[in-house]
């Protein structure tokens, strides 16, 4: 059971703009960056944002982190058919000597 | 450009053992380190464990303690999980990924089966 708590699903139609919330505590969110991965079947994951609200070269600047305390969310602006997908927040804990936890995951659809 | 490339798909009966390679090239795989993530049918990403190719640190989930080992040969480039004692719900796709600023490269997947 992960420690990082996100919605099952969000949805939104073509050019909507559709967010995703990160639930998590002093011992993650509070204290150390979250990370956002997209995860289409199939394929291997992919890193969105790093460092709460970084965009590694490439991805689209439809794509905004940001975090507030121990809640953190991802923005998905003008949304396209392409980007239906699943949505992990992710990053280090350090209560237990220190572990990595993904999110539970949002699945988002494009109505 | 990063490429993380792993061994193949693995059939495994319960009890047994696995060992599933990725092998890095494109960048001096001694400054990042390497996690191992997998993914049971239906289920989310699950972290594994994290190996530095720079330093001897180690780290595992709690979860795998006592049954994973991870690994590296720097010399060829080339990280290693080893996973015991396989279960039916040992079952997933497992996935290395690079350690840069997020996990940042991904290899494109190992599933492994275990089924008597």
């Amino acid at each position: 059971q992960s420690v990082l708590t996100q919605p099952p699903s969000a949805s939104g139609t073509p050019g909507q703009r559709v967010t995703i919330s990160c639930s998590g505590s002093d011992s993650n969110i509070g204290t150390n960056y979250v990370y956002w991965y997209q995860h289409l079947p199939g394929t291997a994951p992919k890193l969105l944002i790093y460092r709460d609200d970084q965009r590694p070269s490439g991805v689209p600047d439809r794509f905004s982190g940001s975090k507030s305390g121990t809640s953190a969310s991802l923005a998905i602006s003008g949304l396209r058919s392409e980007d239906e997908a699943d949505y992990y927040c992710a990053g280090w804990d350090d209560s237990l000597s220190g572990f990595y936890v993904f999110g539970t995951g949002t699945k988002v659809t494009v109505l | 450009q990063v490429h993380l490339v792993q061994s193949g798909a693995e059939v495994k009966k319960p009890g047994a053992s696995v060992k599933v390679s990725c092998k890095a090239s494109g960048y001096t795989f001694n400054t990042d380190g390497i996690n191992w993530v997998r993914q049971a049918p239906g289920q989310g990403l699950e972290w594994m464990g994290f190996i530095s190719t720079k330093k001897d640190t180690i780290r595992y989930a709690q979860k795998f303690q006592g049954r994973v080992t991870m690994t590296k040969d720097t010399s060829i480039s080339t990280a290693y999980m080893e996973l015991r004692s396989l279960r039916s719900d040992d079952t997933a796709v497992y996935y290395c990924a690079r350690d840069g600023k997020g996990f940042d490269y991904w290899g494109q997947g190992t599933l492994v089966t275990v089924s008597s």
